[in-house]
């Protein structure tokens, strides 16, 4: 089963772009790549997921090289309000799949 | 605004006890998944129930167990209480089966035992 490693934390200005890296080595054929956001004393929240190459919505992107054995979330131009704590996850997303595994997570802190 | 919520916020009780705790998930949701969160444990994934069926089990201990009732909404049962169980226990839920998904989280239930 696959399991990540992120930086334990980030410091970024407002206005800068942010790249968190997440390594999953052990990354499985039908596993996906999924980021949430979490803020203090909040349940997290969803961003982004994806399976290969890149994925972009309206809040980041997801790169993902051939080999998945990385990812990087991208966010554009950071606020005050995107400090918070960033989790990557692998799993398979079918049902049966018997774990899901988040990482220790990246504490972004953005700065005026 | 999730749309799933959690009772109680906060819930305090000492060791050897059993509590109960509750999920109304979102609207149209099928899936509830139950997670715990503790300073030295991070985010650990413990059971899925998809419209009343276990589908997916994770680190979950065998004196916790969970169910999903008609309505939907879900309880997770822990008893003979640790030390160590407090933590924050979160619901989620998602309209899909899938266990690796967009899912959307209540506010949580901090427990703590003493």
């Amino acid at each position: 089963l696959a399991k990540t490693t992120q930086p334990i934390s980030m410091d970024s200005y407002e206005g800068q772009e942010v790249n968190i890296t997440c390594s999953h080595n052990n990354i499985a054929t039908n596993d996906y790549i999924t980021w949430y956001q979490q803020f203090p004393s909040q349940g997290p929240r969803f961003i982004i997921q994806g399976y290969k190459t890149k994925v972009t919505n309206e809040v980041a992107s997801l790169f993902i090289p051939a080999d998945r054995k990385s990812s990087t979330l991208s966010l554009p131009r950071v606020s005050l309000s995107d400090t918070a704590v960033y989790y990557c996850l692998v799993g398979a997303p079918q049902t049966g799949a018997n774990n899901l595994f988040f990482g220790t997570g990246t504490r972004l802190t953005v700065i005026p | 605004d999730s749309g799933v919520t959690q009772t109680p916020k906060h819930l305090i009780t000492a060791t050897g006890q059993r509590v109960t705790l509750r999920c109304s998930p979102r609207s149209g949701d099928l899936s509830v998944y139950w997670y715990q969160q503790s300073l030295d444990q991070g985010l650990q994934f413990l059971i899925q129930y998809y419209n009343g069926e276990e589908r997916a089990k994770g680190n979950i201990l065998e004196r916790f167990s969970a169910q999903q009732f008609p309505d939907l909404h879900s309880e997770l049962n822990l008893s003979s209480l640790e030390l160590g169980d407090s933590a924050l226990y979160f619901c989620a839920s998602s309209v899909a089966d899938k266990l690796n998904t967009e899912a959307f989280f209540g506010q949580g239930t901090r427990l703590t035992v003493v």
